[in-house]
Parts: structure tokens; sequence; C-alpha cells
């Protein structure tokens, strides 16, 4: 079946400091891949997607490029800033349609410190 | 809009009682999905619908039933909670296409069962 990787959280950082969450993944065909953002107390955001290989989505400073040859989908930033503290996912949907739902890695909760 | 909206935010129920939480969105979205969140696994869906009296499983189906009748509800029902299902439950909806989309999710029910 489908499934999604992600670096094991929790990640700690200054502020200024430059970001990689790590996402690979396993998939049949060619899924859609995406990232979303979970702030505290609410639901899940979309952060950026990118649908076919070496596209990059990019949103807010964060970018990751769709790599089928190594399966990943990393999340950067260049910069990050106390706000972006947040649990992150990294999701992938085989059915373009949206029939099959998302699946998700486990999330990577992100501290940034002042 | 209100987007897609959930009740209630939180409740808590013994083992065996039953109930159903609340899902609707007011977005004219064909496609509506139930997840649930537990610590250290990321987000895992339930049950989809791609329509009014059209819905399906999905990875955990077991101990929740769901119906269509309209566009904009999907309710979900638990009809004899278990400890096991305390969890954060999100609903979330878009449009059905052939292209990726993306979904927007609910706030979430924190349910609890003793």
């Amino acid at each position: 079946g489908n499934s999604v990787t992600q670096m094991e959280g929790p990640v700690t950082l200054s502020e200024e400091a430059f970001l990689t969450i790590n996402c690979t993944y396993t998939a049949t065909g060619y899924p859609s891949l995406f990232w979303y953002v979970q702030y505290p107390g609410e639901g899940l955001q979309l952060l950026l997607k990118a649908t076919k290989a070496d596209d990059k989505g990019s949103n807010k400073g964060f970018e990751a490029t769709y790599r089928k040859e190594t399966t990943s989908f990393h999340l950067e930033k260049g910069s990050v800033q106390v706000s972006d503290s947040a649990v992150y996912f990294c999701a992938l949907s085989y059915s373009g349609g949206g029939a099959d739902g998302l699946t998700f890695g486990k999330g990577t909760h992100l501290i940034i410190q002042p | 809009n209100a987007g897609v909206t959930q009740t209630p935010k939180f409740q808590v129920l013994k083992t065996g009682q039953s109930m159903t939480l609340q899902c609707a969105q007011d977005m004219n979205h064909e496609y509506m999905s139930w997840y649930r969140q537990d610590p250290g696994m990321g987000l895992r869906l339930i049950h989809y619908s791609v329509g009014a009296g059209i819905t399906d499983q999905g990875e955990v189906p077991n101990g929740y039933n769901v119906s269509r009748s309209t566009t904009e509800d999907f309710p979900l029902r638990l009809l004899s909670a278990a400890p096991s299902q305390t969890s954060v439950y999100f609903c979330a909806s878009s449009l059905y296409s052939t292209e990726s989309y993306e979904q927007y999710f609910g706030p979430g029910t924190r349910l609890t069962v003793t």
C-alpha cells in the first residue's frame, strides 16, 4: 500500500535558522504530494503541493520539490520564525480525484525558539 | 463562508454509549471524509463520500458508521464507544476532480471514551 515517512520530531531550531523536514513516500504510479500544517488547537491547512515529478510547491517562504527518482518531497525554509512553530504533515494522494483520501505521515513537531 | 464546521468540540463518553459527530460544509464540495488523529500515528482515513448517497470505507472503518443524505452534511456515528476510539476527529471536504485537489479541514472534535 501507499505510505509516507517523515523525520521524527520534535525539531527545535532558533529563529532565522534554515529548516529541512525530510519526507519520503512509497506509492505506485504518480501520486500528488502535499505538505499540511497544523497550528495548536486547529485543523490542518494546506501549505503547498506538487502534482508531478520535478514540480516545486511554494508558499509563505516554504518550498518542496517532487523528486520521483528519490521518492522524496522534503520541506525547506531559509529563515524560520517563531510563528512557524506547528506540526507539519507530509501527505500523498494516489487518486487524483480524491476518492482514496490522503495518506499522511506521522507529523513533525517544529519548535522555533526566539 | 463558514468552511467546514464540526460539533461538538469536546466530548466525553462512557464505554458502550453512542453518539454522532456532526460535520457540515458550505462550499458545495462533493467529496467529504473523516480522519482520526492519534499521537505518533498521523491522520488515518475512517470513511469518505464522493457525493450524496455514496460512502465507502477508509483505512480504519471498524466501529464507525456514516451516511450522506445531503451534499452539506456528513455525520460520523459511534454505535458503541470503546476506549480505543479516544482520539481527535477531523472532517474534511474538497471538490471531486481528476485534478489534484485541496482538502479543507474542520477544527476537530476531541473525544474521550472512559
